[in-house]
């Protein structure tokens, strides 16, 4: 089975610093991917980035970046940088290979972005 | 633009009422998927669907069912709505291992 851990239920981080959000997972997949999900308050749920387990570079998206580690299997996301505009509720989430299409969700990370 | 739409994006209902949340994707995207939001525990998968007349349960389908007569749309019923599924239901569909979501439905059960 697949789980994902995000520890953080709360964060707080000053305006233009950066901040790493913590996601660690358990599968006994041998392939798989990887996501983090950006939930504003107004409830959508947005597509940040991408990291699939056979990936030999670290993902990056504009100021997004995941911190890959295989071994100790933790897929963090750096956010550098921090805008107002961040300060939303933030996922992590996994799909394994057997079912490619059915993802599975942390509960989530509350980042608050301080001016 | 393709896209995933729900409905109603609020709703209110009453204790033991049946009660239906449409889905409608136009991503022609064989998996669809419904999840519920608490506080503390993430999206949990309610049910599935890879497929037409495909449906499956996830982790927390006790009193909700779907049905999936075409490809662009999974209604998620809620057979006698309960005070403990008042949650924020959200509508996904995926291919090629991404998933895109609905806006959300937000339900209380009064």
């Amino acid at each position: 089975a697949q789980k994902i851990t995000q520890t953080q239920p709360g964060m707080f981080v000053q305006e233009k610093e950066a901040v790493t959000l913590d996601c660690t997972y358990d599968t006994s997949d041998q392939s798989y991917g990887l996501f983090w999900y950006k939930q504003p308050s107004s409830g959508e749920m947005i597509f940040l980035i991408y990291q699939g387990s056979y990936d030999e570079q670290n993902a990056t998206e504009g100021r997004y970046s995941l911190n890959f580690q295989k071994a100790r299997k933790s897929a963090n996301l750096v956010i550098s940088a921090s805008q107002l505009g961040d300060s939303a509720m933030y996922f992590c989430a996994m799909r394994g290979i057997y079912n490619f299409n059915k993802f599975y969700f942390g509960s989530g990370t509350k980042l608050n972005v301080k001016p | 633009d393709a896209e995933i739409t729900q409905s109603p994006r609020h709703k209110i209902t009453e204790t033991g009422r049946q009660v239906t949340l449409a889905c409608h994707q136009t991503w022609n995207h064989n998996n669809m998927f419904w999840y519920r939001q608490d506080l503390g525990h993430g999206l949990r998968l309610i049910h599935y669907s890879y497929g037409v007349q495909d449906t499956n349960k996830g982790e927390v389908s006790d009193g909700y069912s779907v049905s999936r007569s075409n490809t662009e749309d999974l209604p998620l019923t809620l057979e006698s709505a309960a005070s403990s599924q008042t949650s924020v239901y959200f509508c996904a569909s995926s291919e090629a291992g991404r998933a895109f979501f609905g806006q959300g439905t937000r339900l209380t059960v009064v």
